[in-house]
């Protein structure tokens, strides 16, 4: 099965920085990689498909690229409902499989 | 607008039995590609199983192969989860998702509000 890495595990950060999630696959996934935000309590939400396309609704502020093992989620000026756990998730083979998570909370 | 909406979670004691269900809106139920996930207690998602359109394929993570079986039916849009042999360690919500099998990347765009599995004696 394929594995999914993200680096950091965590992070604080403070309204309006740039941060920058990092999502590794332990093979070439093509662009088979999405991205979830997740907040206490609720549902995971889809931000980002197919590495780098914006879901429908979800800020500009977000985005996403990379291709085959390397991937990344940007948030270019954090906002206050930002603040949250991010997913990401491989597709590529029929069996799916979640990164550990990063969580950001505020500094 | 599209609803999923689980149901059947509750208590069980450990080697029990326990069958989760997922009732879809607002979507053409028989053209998605659906899922399972799970969230035990503070820990992050995990992804069970899933079933293609019409139910005839099946893929499950390895840890609930031989204990859980998903299953669909699509006149009634209606997506299930039957667990047997529960552990202690398969305590967590479950989310039903559908698979947007037909956009790139192939994402889990709409989730239910979850059922919380608690194995426990």
């Amino acid at each position: 099965d394929i594995q999914m890495t993200q680096s950091p595990s965590s992070l604080s950060a403070s309204v309006g920085d740039r941060l920058t999630i990092s999502c590794r696959a332990s093979q070439n996934i093509q662009i088979y990689l999405n991205w979830y935000q997740q907040k206490p309590g609720k549902a995971p939400k889809l931000l980002v498909y197919a590495a780098s396309s914006l879901q429908g609704g979800v800020p500009s502020r977000f985005s996403g690229s990379g291709f085959g093992t390397d991937f990344a989620l940007t948030i270019s000026s954090l906002q206050p409902e930002d603040f949250a756990t991010y997913y990401c998730q491989q597709s590529y083979t029929n069996v799916f499989t979640f990164g550990p998570g990063t969580k950001v909370d505020i500094k | 607008e599209v609803q999923l909406v689980e149901s059947g979670g509750g208590l069980v004691q450990p080697g029990g039995s326990l069958r989760l269900s997922c009732t879809a809106s607002g979507i053409r139920f028989s053209n998605f590609w659906m899922s399972w996930v799970r969230q035990a207690p503070g820990k992050g998602l995990e992804w069970v199983a899933n079933t293609k359109q019409d139910g005839g394929d099946k893929y499950y993570v390895d840890s609930v192969k031989g204990r859980f079986t998903i299953s669909r039916d699509n006149a009634q849009n209606s997506l299930y989860l039957q667990m047997n042999s529960l552990r202690g360690e398969d305590t967590a919500v479950y989310y039903c998702a559908s698979v947007a099998i037909a956009t790139s990347g192939t994402p889990l765009d709409y989730w239910g509000q979850g059922t919380l599995v608690t194995v426990s004696s």
